[in-house]
């Protein structure tokens, strides 16, 4: 089956530096992005991975190894606005997006 | 430019009622997805259209119809509601399957099955 695994959620102090890792396992492999979710809104896309390497934009970084099948967002200069959950998605052999369950990352000041 | 618009916001429903969600975009997007997003689990797919007059399923599309009623609109209808089909909906719409072509999400539809 086809899975996708990031940590349930995490906590993080305002200012600081957080990494949150996302493993998968797909029949395939197109691209992963990344997406941003406040509490009760709609999805909003950060990030866009298909080549291995680092992708930087802003504050925000996201991290590709397609050999592990791992994958990381950094969020920098962490701000109160950045109090969300982050999902993980991989697009298949099939081109379609198989979606984790997201991280709730809970910013303290 | 409004982008993906989803009614109703928020809708209770007895066992056995039926009910359709509406998804409009105005951004010239061939194709669109319903999803339904439950606590602790992934958006799931339920089903898409890749363009006007057609409709794909999901991975659970069981107790659902769709319609793609124009290249703007793309309903969703719950013939019999089932508690188990409590859930935030999400219409989302995009240019096309490759590369970086992302999802643009409607706000949501919150359905609570009694």
């Amino acid at each position: 089956g086809q899975n996708i695994d990031q940590p349930t959620e995490m906590t993080a102090t305002e200012g600081a530096i957080v990494q949150i890792n996302c493993t998968y396992q797909t029949s395939g492999f197109n691209g992963l992005f990344w997406y941003q979710q406040h509490a009760g809104e709609a999805p909003t896309f950060l990030s866009y991975n298909v080549l291995d390497g680092l992708e930087e934009k802003g504050r925000f970084s996201s991290f590709l190894s397609r050999s592990k099948g791992y994958s990381y967002l950094l969020l920098k200069e962490l701000q109160m606005k950045d109090s969300a959950s982050y999902l993980c998605a991989v697009r298949d052999s099939n081109y379609q997006l198989i979606w984790g369950a997201g991280t709730k990352l809970i910013i303290k000041p | 430019n409004a982008g993906v618009t989803q009614t109703p916001k928020f809708r209770v429903l007895k066992t056995g009622q039926s009910m359709t969600l509406l998804c409009a975009q105005d951004m010239n997007h061939e194709y669109m997805y319903w999803y339904r997003q439950d606590p602790g689990m992934g958006l799931r797919l339920i089903h898409y259209s890749v363009g006007e007059g057609t409709t794909a399923k999901g991975e659970v599309p069981n107790g659902y119809n769709v319609s793609r009623l124009n290249k703007r609109e793309f309903s969703l209808r719950l013939e019999s509601a089932a508690p188990s089909q409590t859930s935030v909906y999400f219409c989302a719409s995009t240019t096309g399957f490759s590369g970086a072509n992302v999802l643009t999400f409607g706000a949501g539809s919150r359905l609570t099955v009694l």
